[in-house]
């Protein structure tokens, strides 16, 4: 079984100013990580993805996040935020073997990312 | 395409009555999911199915059940809902590790 915690359920930050929400997860075998973000009154959309690699991972609108095997974290930043960030991310794990069943998803609680003028 | 689309957009229940919601995708994805997102509860697995006639218990199974009669579709029921159901639904499909999510169903329960 894995799980994750996302350590801050709020973060407020200025606008242009870095942002890092941070994600740990817990698991017996090896895992895919990914950050989900969602915007008000809106689904899910997929923000990035660690599959294999290098750690240091791109995804949409300027995030990146890095992979700590070691740390079992997997965080997210962004070098400059805008007021269009503001949403909630959620941080989420699969187990790493193939296979339709291990496709699913363990889901952090979330962190509101709130970007002021 | 449309992508992941679920109806209805909203609806009120009174404690007991039934209901089922459809989760509809038109990219042939052979998995697909129900989740329920609770206030700072994240979102929590219902119910999957890796394909067609196929569904098995996520991790918040009880009170709900599911069928998946065609791979674009997948219903979730509540047979005699309760205030505890009141959340919001959202329904995802996937071919692999990306899920693409719908718009999701707000339900409310009194």
């Amino acid at each position: 079984a894995q799980s994750v915690t996302q350590l801050d359920s709020q973060v407020p930050v200025f606008e242009e100013a870095p942002v890092e929400l941070r994600c740990n997860y817990s698991s017996s075998v090896s895992v895919y990580l990914f950050w989900y973000v969602q915007y008000p009154n809106q689904g899910l959309q997929l923000l990035l993805k660690y599959l294999s690699g290098s750690t240091l991972v791109k995804g949409i609108n300027g995030f990146e996040a890095e992979f700590n095997k070691s740390q079992t974290s997997f965080h997210l930043r962004k070098p400059s935020v805008h007021i269009s960030d503001t949403a909630e991310y959620f941080c989420a794990v699969s187990p790493a073997n193939s296979g339709g069943s291990n496709y699913k998803l363990t889901f952090g609680k979330g962190t509101l990312l709130t970007v002021n003028p | 395409n449309a992508g992941v689309t679920q109806t209805p957009k909203f609806r009120v229940l009174k404690t007991g009555q039934s209901m089922t919601l459809l989760c509809a995708q038109d990219m042939n994805h052979e998995y697909m999911y129900w989740y329920r997102q609770d206030p700072g509860m994240g979102l929590r697995l219902i119910h999957y199915s890796v394909g067609e006639g196929t569904t098995a218990k996520g991790e918040v199974p009880d009170g709900y059940n599911v069928s998946r009669l065609k791979k674009q579709n997948f219903l979730l029921g509540l047979e005699s809902a309760a205030p505890s159901q009141t959340s919001v639904y959202f329904c995802a499909s996937s071919l692999s590790h990306k899920q693409f999510f719908g718009p999701g169903t707000r339900l409310t329960v009194l």
